[in-house]
């Protein structure tokens, strides 16, 4: 079976500031695991995907995570928040085979200039 | 390139009456996806196509909830009867080819209000 986990429905940061979004998973089966954007009234954009490659995956607009197998965390960062970020992040979890997508529940992103 | 296409993009309707979404994928593409976004909740996969076939439907309520991609192109989703716990945004997503490591390109999704 497979979840994933994402601590916190609401973050706010500062224009500027780190912005750190958790995501933890449960995989009995290696993980392939996936940041998405949704903007409001829009479909979902992939951001980046771990697919068992290198741990430090680096994606679209300066987003980055890591995938820590010893903590079971797939944390999604940014230096430096942009106005424009403001959005809901989905973290998600599959096997290699893609017949199932778990999505967790979101984080909402709030900017404040 | 044109993205997933859905229609409509709302919908009302009452309880236990029917309803239907259609869903045009990239061109291409042979893995279609339908998910169901509940209000503060993340998506939850429905059903998987490849081509014209069924991959995967173990969560699709299928008392109710129906979905058919004949041609191995478009595809509709159907509901009948509707219940009040149906209310949700329906995305469609397409992926050139099977499995977690092609990416999904999602479409902007139908919402659906039953009153």
């Amino acid at each position: 079976a497979q979840s994933v986990t994402q601590l916190g429905s609401h973050v706010s940061v500062s224009e500027g500031a780190l912005v750190l979004l958790r995501c933890n998973y449960s995989s009995s089966v290696p993980p392939y695991l996936f940041w998405y954007v949704q903007y409001p009234n829009q479909g979902l954009q992939l951001l980046l995907k771990y697919t068992s490659a290198a741990t430090l995956v680096k994606g679209i607009n300066g987003f980055e995570a890591e995938f820590k197998k010893s903590e079971t965390s797939f944390h999604l960062t940014k230096p430096s928040a942009h106005m424009s970020d403001a959005a809901e992040y989905f973290c998600a979890v599959s096997d290699v085979s893609g017949n199932q997508f778990y999505f967790g529940t979101g984080t909402s992103l709030t900017v404040i200039p | 390139e044109a993205g997933v296409a859905q229609s409509p993009r709302y919908k009302i309707i009452e309880k236990r009456q029917s309803v239907a979404f259609w869903c045009n994928p990239i061109s291409g593409h042979a893995t279609l996806y339908w998910y169901q976004q509940i209000l503060g909740q993340g998506p939850k996969l429905l059903i998987q196509f490849q081509n014209n076939g069924v991959v995967d439907d173990s969560q699709l309520p299928k008392d109710r909830f129906s979905a058919e991609r004949l041609k191995g192109v478009d595809s509709t989703l159907k509901i009948q009867p509707a219940k009040l716990e149906d209310s949700a945004v329906y995305l469609c997503a397409s992926s050139l080819d099977r499995g977690a490591s092609y990416e999904q390109y999602f479409g902007p999704g139908t919402r659906l209000t039953v009153t």
